[in-house]
């Protein structure tokens, strides 16, 4: 059984791109959930998403997107990338009311 | 809304027991959970409480009061690896997994 991965492990991109973090969850997982992490912070949660359907929502614009698949992975799309966005990208998956299993998350930088 | 209170940093010595205090406020309760997340590394699950009482696992302990919103995580025998954030984190009953985390209580363990 394989727990949550995640890509790129790092990325560094400037104010005004676009950058897409994948997940993929842990085997038998249908949902995954995604949170942004700040330097010296707790998670904070962005959205979720059940059998490819988003089924929650923190309080994120709407230039954050993202995307789940039939084998339940999942995709975050960040637009135009502000300074603030600097974070660490955790994907979470669980089962039903479960523990959530994090990845080992996705550090962006923003110049 | 939910609003999630814990110490920012504690020391303890190696041997010793600490206790790592969180108050929660949420407009519905369905779970506290604890977890562990070492620096530049995922969270990773220690506890989950739903009824009031003391879960013991191991040299790890938490415990919760839903009528006081109160729940801590008692941690035995301290070890220098015990050195890592503590993340207290609420789920809410509003249909969706996601859980609402506090900022982390950094915990040093010293020789």
């Amino acid at each position: 059984e394989t727990g949550v991965t995640q890509s790129p492990t790092h990325l560094i991109k400037t104010r005004g791109q676009q950058v897409t973090l994948r997940c993929s969850s842990q085997s038998g997982h249908n949902t995954v959930s995604w949170y942004q992490q700040a330097l010296g912070q707790g998670p904070q949660f962005i959205f979720q998403y059940y059998r490819e359907e988003e089924n929650g929502r923190g309080n994120f614009p709407p230039r954050f997107s993202g995307l789940q698949f039939p084998n339940y992975s999942s995709e975050l799309n960040v637009n135009a990338l502000e300074l603030d966005d600097s974070a660490l990208y955790l994907c979470a998956s669980s089962l039903k009311e479960g523990e959530l299993f994090f990845g080992e998350g996705s550090r962006l930088t923003v110049l | 809304g939910q609003n999630i209170d814990q110490p920012t940093e504690m020391t303890a010595t190696e041997g010793a027991i600490v206790q790592i205090n969180c108050t929660y406020q949420t407009s519905g309760f369905n779970g506290l959970f604890w977890y562990q997340q070492h620096a530049g590394e995922a969270p990773t699950f220690l506890s989950y409480n739903v009824l009031d009482g003391l879960e013991e696992k191991g040299r790890f302990s938490s415990f919760l009061s839903r009528s006081k919103g109160y729940s801590y995580l008692l941690l035995k025998e301290l070890q220098m690896k015990d050195s890592a954030s503590y993340l207290c984190a609420v789920r809410d009953k509003r249909g969706r997994r996601a859980l609402t985390f506090g900022s982390g209580t950094r915990l040093q363990v010293q020789p």
